[in-house]
């Protein structure tokens, strides 16, 4: 079976602090990761992707990928408290013209 | 640019009666058109997706069925929904061929009572 992992939360962290959010995936060979925001009542929302092994700034999101050790990343810097939501891996787990796979999201909750 | 609309955006409904959920996607031609459900305080559940009119793949048997009409057309349908039913009713698109971003619609809230 193959599986998108990551810790449920929630994740708690002080206004101005930085999130870090973790996921783990089975196929050695997926070659695509996106990171979704979903707020509550609210449908999931991109916020970057990421192809290749290292990182990649947007804003203050950082995504980064490790295809050896199967893992990537998302860093919140200067975590606000409207960055409070669930947050969704999902990785392109097979080839061809298939569905993401997706975790089941990590509630990251920002303490003023 | 392209959007994707769904309706309607609430719906009660009583156990046993029938569902229709539409989903349609402007600005794009041949998308890869996808339904998940997303129970309370639940992830992602893919239901079914679409490659083309008419192509169909189901993911989990269930009393619920998807049709693509049209090329930007997606529809969701039970004859009977069941209590275990309710749940957020998302629709997403992406470019068909392979590209694999996913772009998700506002959703359906549905409550079965």
């Amino acid at each position: 079976q193959k599986e998108v992992e990551q810790n449920s939360g929630p994740l708690s962290v002080p206004e101005g602090a930085i999130a870090s959010l973790n996921c783990t995936y089975s196929d050695r060979g997926s070659q695509s990761f996106f990171w979704y925001r979903q707020y509550s009542g609210k449908s999931p929302e991109l916020i970057m992707s990421i192809y290749s092994n290292g990182d990649k700034e947007d804003g203050r999101f950082t995504a980064q990928l490790n295809k050896a050790s199967q893992y990537v990343s998302l860093l919140i810097r200067d975590s606000q408290p409207s960055d409070s939501a669930t947050y969704l891996c999902a990785v392109n787990l097979y080839s061809g013209n298939t569905p993401l796979v997706f975790g089941k999201g990590t509630r990251l909750s920002v303490i003023a | 640019s392209q959007t994707i609309h769904q309706w309607p955006a609430t719906l009660v409904q009583p156990v046993g009666s029938p569902l229709s959920l539409e989903c349609t996607v402007e600005g794009t031609s041949n998308p890869n058109l996808y339904w998940y459900r997303q129970a309370a305080g639940r992830g992602l559940q893919l239901l079914f997706y679409s490659v083309g009119i008419g192509q169909i793949s189901s993911e989990v048997p269930q009393n619920l069925s998807a049709s693509r009409p049209q090329d930007r057309q997606f529809i969701l349908s039970s004859k009977k929904l069941l209590l275990s039913d309710s749940g957020f009713y998302l629709c997403a698109w992406s470019v068909g061929g392979g590209a694999d971003t996913q772009y998700f619609g506002p959703g359906t809230r549905l409550t079965v009572l």
